[in-house]
């Protein structure tokens, strides 16, 4: 089955500095890579998504990138502010009318925004 | 406002005892889905259910056990066969179009006695 490792476990920015957060996955097959925002004590919110059809996608302050090649994609956000401070989840599916029972989570980067 | 309710939001399991975590949408949403989350995990899929009256296993559905009578409701029981049941619970709901877009609640923690 599909494989999904996430890192840094734990990221500590500087408000107004850019963050990025790493995911591989395992399966050539996986064509669906939601990011997911959880905020303490709430579930966890999408944030933003890509298909493998594209390389890039991008909404305000953060973007998703995608290397199909090296199975690895990557959620950036730039002019970081304290409300971004959460955990972030990445996720990979092969979504083929196979829905979320085919997606498999990162272990989640907790993002932390120093004042 | 639509959405997914969960409750309770905080919940005990006494030694030998079966519990049961609720969980409504109106979404109207056909797909509905429970995972569990442990500190520093990922999310993990419980059960999840595609339509009314039917339900799937997930990655670790041992000592669980669902229904779906209503589109609306997919409540998990956690019973005393789950041995580690402490943990954070989501449950999820998803469109059948482009069903792997999630909306979840906002969770239900449970612990042990």
């Amino acid at each position: 089955g599909e494989n999904v490792e996430q890192h840094p476990s734990t990221l500590s920015v500087q408000e107004g500095d850019s963050a990025v957060i790493k995911c591989t996955y395992s399966d050539s097959a996986s064509n669906y890579f939601p990011w997911y925002k959880q905020e303490l004590g709430k579930g966890p919110q999408l944030i933003i998504d890509i298909r493998s059809n594209v390389g890039e996608k991008k909404d305000q302050r953060i973007a998703v990138t995608l290397n199909k090649t090296a199975k690895h994609f990557s959620l950036h956000i730039t002019e970081t502010q304290p409300e971004d401070s959460a955990v972030y989840f990445c996720a990979a599916s092969t979504y083929s009318g196979g829905g979320a029972d085919g997606l498999t989570f990162g272990k989640g980067t907790h993002l932390i925004i120093q004042p | 406002d639509g959405g997914i309710t969960q409750s309770p939001k905080y919940l005990f399991r006494k030694e030998g005892q079966n519990v049961t975590l609720s969980c409504e949408q109106n979404l109207n949403h056909d797909a509905m889905y429970w995972y569990r989350q442990d500190p520093g995990q990922g999310l993990r899929l419980i059960y999840y259910s595609q339509i009314v009256n039917d339900f799937q296993k997930g990655d670790i559905a041992e000592g669980y056990s669902v229904s779906r009578e209503k589109k609306e409701s997919f409540p998990l029981t956690v019973t005393s066969a789950q041995k580690n049941p402490t943990a954070f619970y989501l449950c999820a709901s998803s469109t059948d179009r482009g069903r792997s877009k999630l909306f979840f609640g906002s969770g239900t923690q449970l612990s042990v006695l």
